[in-house]
């Protein structure tokens, strides 16, 4: 069965202190792995499309990764208004839906002033 | 501004109640989905559709109900048969074949 697995659940940080968010995931035929932040009580909003290993995005603090069976969100020097829970889903070739995606639970980040 | 709209943000309703959530887009997607999010949950698929007069169960669509008679409506009724309603309703759309989709501000329904 195709998993997305995401680790930790939640992760306290004190403002400054780097740290990562993993994804990880069991398919075959990856066609995309799409990382999104959700504030409490609203809709995700989009960061980043990772397509192939070795692949990296930046934005601003965020910088995710992608490996064959993994992905990292790193998030350097971290302010508390980067506290979210962070979602990683994973495209998987269902047939003719193609643009289907499997989400994992999110990590809780909260990082303290 | 292009974007997602959901309406109500709230909804209450009584049991044994259908109830219809609102779902329009102004980004010309030709896909639109319905998630639901429940506490320690992963987003799941309730329904989507790829093109107007066309759309699939997902992995939890009894329940729920569907039209897509527009390119830019999605509307999703929760029906009585649905045995626990009450969650965090997610709407969102993408390009036919990508798989970046966009989210709406999602409607909470609280049903008692």
């Amino acid at each position: 069965e195709d998993q997305v697995t995401q680790s930790p659940e939640a992760l306290r940080l004190q403002e400054g202190e780097s740290s990562s968010l993993n994804c990880s995931y069991t398919v075959s035929g990856l066609r995309g792995l799409f990382w999104y932040r959700q504030d409490p009580g609203k809709g995700p909003e989009f960061l980043f499309t990772l397509y192939s290993a070795g692949e990296e995005k930046e934005k601003e603090r965020l910088k995710a990764t992608l490996t064959k069976k993994e992905s990292f969100l790193h998030i350097t020097a971290p302010k508390p208004e980067d506290s979210a829970t962070y979602l990683c889903a994973v495209q998987f070739p269902y047939g003719g839906a193609t643009n289907k995606l499997i989400f994992g639970t999110g990590t809780l980040l909260a990082v303290q002033p | 501004d292009g974007g997602i709209t959901q309406s109500p943000k709230y909804l209450f309703r009584k049991e044994g109640q259908n109830v219809t959530l609102s779902c329009e887009q102004n980004l010309n997607h030709d896909a639109m989905y319905w998630y639901r999010q429940d506490p320690g949950q992963g987003l799941r698929l309730i329904y989507y559709s790829q093109i107007v007069n066309d759309f699939q169960k997902g992995d939890i669509a009894e329940g729920y109900s569907v039209s897509r008679e527009k390119k830019e409506s999605f509307p999703l009724t929760v029906t009585s048969a649905q045995k626990n309603p009450t969650a965090f309703y997610l709407c969102a759309s993408s390009i036919l074949r990508n798989g970046e989709q966009y989210f709406g501000p999602g409607t909470r329904l609280t049903v008692t």
